[in-house]
């Protein structure tokens, strides 16, 4: 089945600085990959994802980039702020084109 | 996004008893929502896939008599751990799936659960 690996575990960043996390993926079929932000005690939020008919999208200031070749995407954060700090999880599809299957997650700390 | 809620939000029951955890899709119809257990600090795990209308279909080494499933509407799903045990004690997140974009799946807040 699909399997996600995430890196890194831990990223910490100064203020202002990017932050990227890396994911790549086992199933040439999968087309979907969503990164999710978790906070503490909550469930995940959506905030950004891409079909594998593109490159790469931007929202602001997250962007993610795929590489279909070499299965894997990216997630991009520029001018970090301390509230961008939570736990980061990237996700594909699965053979079933159904479920998702999500990446460890990276811990992301912001200093100011 | 779309919301979806969980209720309750935190439980604890002892040793024994069922609960139940109702994910409620607010503004949109699911067809197909999921379940995932969290513990502290992991990933998610997907436990089963709740199809409406029909039965779950269960991720492997998940008990479908302990954790029965049942979506009985388009805007409800719910999880009943029965006879919980303390090592059921974990974060329980449900998820809905946007029948307008496949893909996208929207998260419940969770529902953290302590057997005692």
């Amino acid at each position: 089945g699909e399997n996600v690996e995430q890196h890194p575990s831990t990223l910490s960043v100064q203020e202002g600085d990017s932050a990227v996390i890396k994911c790549t993926y086992s199933d040439s079929a999968s087309n979907y990959f969503p990164w999710y932000k978790q906070e503490l005690g909550k469930g995940p939020q959506l905030i950004i994802d891409i079909r594998s008919n593109v490159g790469e999208k931007k929202d602001q200031r997250i962007a993610v980039t795929l590489n279909k070749t070499a299965k894997h995407f990216s997630l991009h954060i520029t001018e970090t702020q301390p509230e961008d700090s939570a736990v980061y999880f990237c996700a594909a599809h699965n053979q079933a084109g159904t479920a998702l299957i999500f990446g460890k997650g990276t811990t992301l700390s912001v200093s100011s | 996004g779309a919301v979806v809620s969980q209720h309750p939000s935190r439980v604890i029951c002892k040793s024994g008893t069922s609960v139940k955890i109702e994910c409620r899709s607010l503004d949109f119809q699911a067809t197909t929502m999921f379940w995932y257990r969290q513990f502290p600090k992991k990933s998610l795990m997907l436990m089963a896939t709740s199809n409406e209308g029909s039965k779950a279909t269960y991720e492997q080494g998940v008990e479908k008599d302990k954790f029965l499933i049942n979506h009985a509407s388009l805007t409800l799903s719910t999880l009943t751990v029965t006879s919980a045990h303390p090592e059921d004690s974990s974060f329980y997140i449900c998820s809905a799936r946007d029948p307008y974009r496949q893909e996208t799946q929207y998260f419940g807040p969770g529902t953290r659960l302590l057997v005692l």
